[in-house]
């Protein structure tokens, strides 16, 4: 069983598209949140939310919406793609907001802008 | 392999040695640290964590030192093997939920 799950795993597209990233965790968990990784391997995050409500909002364009039907999903719809959007994006997960706890991860959609 | 190209530390270490893989962290406030191992083509996944108020735990083969006099963070895997072999990363919390991933670290066993 996955505990955090992300579709697709690849995606190619041209520039411009809108394009949406799907995330579901079945750990229970009530904070999602994602990550984007360059061609660096550095990791950022994006966004974090917890119990469908938006906690962490990180400088990021407006052209990315995140979007949290229930605590169990946190979907990222991208608008018009630009070439800098390529990059391996990241959903995890956490039990709760407060106190110290990990956060486990998916195993990233690569997204490649042509 | 993904790591070629990638202009991270890079720790060869033998099969069966000891591993030490280093970090430094940048915010003094921070009260939570995470180690993450991440292998090619997978998220990070979570080896072990420790809070302030420590400044060892140990988990199974791996060791994490932590020395907040200097800012440092440590990863120590024992008997390392094959499967280790992945990019390593540091992780603090510096306030609320958010982490901070430092920049990695490539760990290569040699067989």
């Amino acid at each position: 069983d996955t505990a955090v799950s992300q579709t697709p795993k690849y995606l190619v597209t041209q520039m411009g598209n809108d394009k949406s990233i799907k995330c579901e965790q079945n750990l229970g968990h009530d904070t999602m949140y994602w990550y984007k990784q360059d061609s660096k391997k550095f990791l950022k995050i994006m966004f974090s939310y917890n119990n469908k409500e938006l906690i962490i909002n990180e400088t990021v364009p407006n052209r990315f919406s995140p979007k949290s039907p229930d605590k169990a999903h946190l979907n990222l719809h991208i608008n018009s793609l630009e070439l800098g959007d390529s990059a391996v994006y990241f959903c995890a997960s956490s039990l709760t907001t407060g106190g110290n706890q990990p956060q486990h991860f998916g195993d990233g959609t690569r997204l490649s802008i042509l | 392999g993904e790591s070629v190209g990638l202009h991270l530390p890079t720790l060869s270490v033998q099969e069966g040695d000891n591993s030490i893989i280093n970090c430094a962290y940048s915010n003094s406030a921070s009260d939570y640290f995470i180690w993450y191992k991440q292998e090619s083509g997978k998220g990070p996944q979570f080896i072990i964590d420790i809070r302030s108020n420590m400044d060892k735990r140990q988990g199974q083969r791996v060791t994490v030192l932590l020395n907040k006099t200097v800012k440092h963070l440590s990863l120590q895997i024992a008997a390392t093997q094959p499967g280790d072999s992945a990019v390593y990363f540091c992780a603090e919390k510096p306030y609320g939920n958010k982490l901070v991933f430092g920049a990695g670290t490539i760990l290569r066993v040699k067989s």
